[in-house]
């Protein structure tokens, strides 16, 4: 079953146009959500980890946040050079594979001039 | 900066060919990780090592073994290659266990 589910699986936004992407979780016991960027035909980038409910982290004009269910990636004012896929990963706390990521299938960005 | 680099950017097999995929990772770090990434499936887990000479398997560990002889170096076999084995191999590393994970460029395989 999926644990990681992000939405929506494609966004096209003018550029300056501000949005945010979605990453919901299900996993029991959570030990940290990572966010990724992916550009194609490259390895993902990472972006942040956030550990508990309430946390924050920006970058730029990324901002990412977390509750119990799901964290939002914020994208404030987007360039065209923000296009890219952003992917969303989540850590159990508990379990015999502590150390492995679970990993969401990812949202497509594209920001157009 | 942590880098991880991976042996081939682009690689050509033929069907029934051992492969290896060599990933280097110059931080010192425990753990080592391959994924699989494919359109519409997403990163999937092959194996992973928490430390030389230990491996754990993954959620796709058929038609795969790897190699960590040394705590820098992490490898991918494939034993014989098939045509279903043609995607984008990603190497990660991570300093511990609950640490972020640091990706390779990828190898884009194909089994011909």
């Amino acid at each position: 079953e999926d644990q990681v589910t992000q939405s929506p699986e494609a966004l096209r936004l003018q550029e300056g146009e501000s949005s945010s992407l979605n990453c919901s979780y299900t996993v029991s016991g959570l030990r940290g959500l990572f966010w990724y960027r992916q550009d194609p035909g490259k390895g993902p980038e990472f972006l942040f980890t956030l550990y508990s409910a309430g946390e924050e982290k920006e970058k730029e004009r990324l901002k990412a946040t977390l509750t119990k269910k799901e964290s939002f990636l914020h994208i404030t004012a987007p360039k065209p050079e923000d296009s890219a896929t952003y992917l969303c990963a989540v850590r159990r706390k508990r379990g015999s594979t502590l150390g492995r990521l679970y990993f969401g299938r990812g949202t497509q960005l594209t920001v157009w001039p | 900066d942590v880098k991880v680099t991976q042996s081939s950017r682009y690689l050509v097999k033929r069907t029934g060919e051992k492969v290896f995929l060599e990933c280097v990772q110059d931080m010192d770090h425990e753990n080592m990780f391959w994924y699989r990434q494919d359109p519409g499936l997403g990163l999937r887990l092959i194996y992973f090592s928490y430390d030389v000479k230990m491996k754990e398997k993954g959620d796709i560990p058929e038609g795969y073994s790897v190699s960590r002889e040394k705590k820098e170096r992490f490898s991918l076999i494939l034993e014989s290659a098939s045509t279903n084995q043609t995607s984008m191999y990603l190497c990660a590393s991570s300093r511990q266990i609950y640490n972020e994970q640091f990706f390779g460029p990828g190898t884009r395989l194909t089994v011909l």
